[in-house]
């Protein structure tokens, strides 16, 4: 079945790097997703990556996919106070239209 | 315009009450989403329009009525909601499929 796993939590220092890493389970997916969440707020949609990729760079953030072990991270460069969030990976379930949504890694920054 | 505006921000209702909550885009998108997340919990999707015809309902109960007058509006229509409603209901939208972009969400809280 589809299944998409997170690690809970992560925290770093303000100015270091973060990853945050995701397991899925269909290999089938033609796109993965972070979304980044702050408290009381919708979802942000941060960037995605084609299955056919296996990395995607844009400004402070890294996608590396590992399309033989279904794993996906995102890494933050010089991570800021302002990255504080809780941050969801999703891969497509059945339908292009359904996204199955990990259970959220909140990242704490300190200063 | 880029986004996703849902209105109320804030709902709390009784379990005799009905009420409606609204999404809008203008950023040509064919297909929308309702989506409910529980606190620490990723979102769960409930219902899917696809050029404003209903194409995925999650087996949502019938208290929960949706409707899409036109291609740019969602409507969740409420009644004899429980208590354990209470949550945010996340609006988004989509090209037709693919990336979805969400809105800030309506907190509905059920008395």
């Amino acid at each position: 079945g589809e299944d998409v796993e997170q690690s809970l939590f992560l925290s770093v220092r303000e100015g270091d790097s973060s990853v945050i890493n995701c397991t899925y389970t269909d290999s089938s997916s033609t796109y993965l997703y972070w979304y980044k969440q702050e408290p009381g707020a919708g979802l942000q949609l941060l960037t995605y990556i084609f299955s056919n990729m296996d990395m995607k760079q844009d400004q402070r953030l890294t996608v590396l996919l590992n399309k033989k072990d279904k794993h996906l991270s995102l890494r933050i460069a010089d991570t800021q106070t302002g990255d504080s969030a809780i941050y969801f990976c999703a891969e497509e379930g059945d339908s292009s239209y359904k996204l199955i949504f990990g259970s959220g890694t909140r990242l704490l920054v300190r200063p | 315009d880029t986004e996703v505006t849902q209105t109320p921000k804030h709902l709390v209702m009784g379990m005799t009450n009905k009420k409606s909550l609204k999404c809008e885009q203008h950023m040509g998108h064919r297909a929308m989403y309702w989506y409910k997340q529980k606190a620490k919990k990723p979102p769960e999707l409930m219902f899917v329009y696809s050029y404003e015809k209903l194409s995925i309902n999650e087996s949502v109960p019938s208290r929960f009525s949706p409707e899409c007058p036109n291609s740019s509006l969602l409507n969740l229509h409420l009644h004899a909601l429980q208590p354990e409603d209470s949550a945010l209901y996340l609006c988004a939208s989509s090209p037709p499929a693919n990336e979805q972009f969400f809105g800030p969400g309506t907190r509905l809280t059920v008395l």
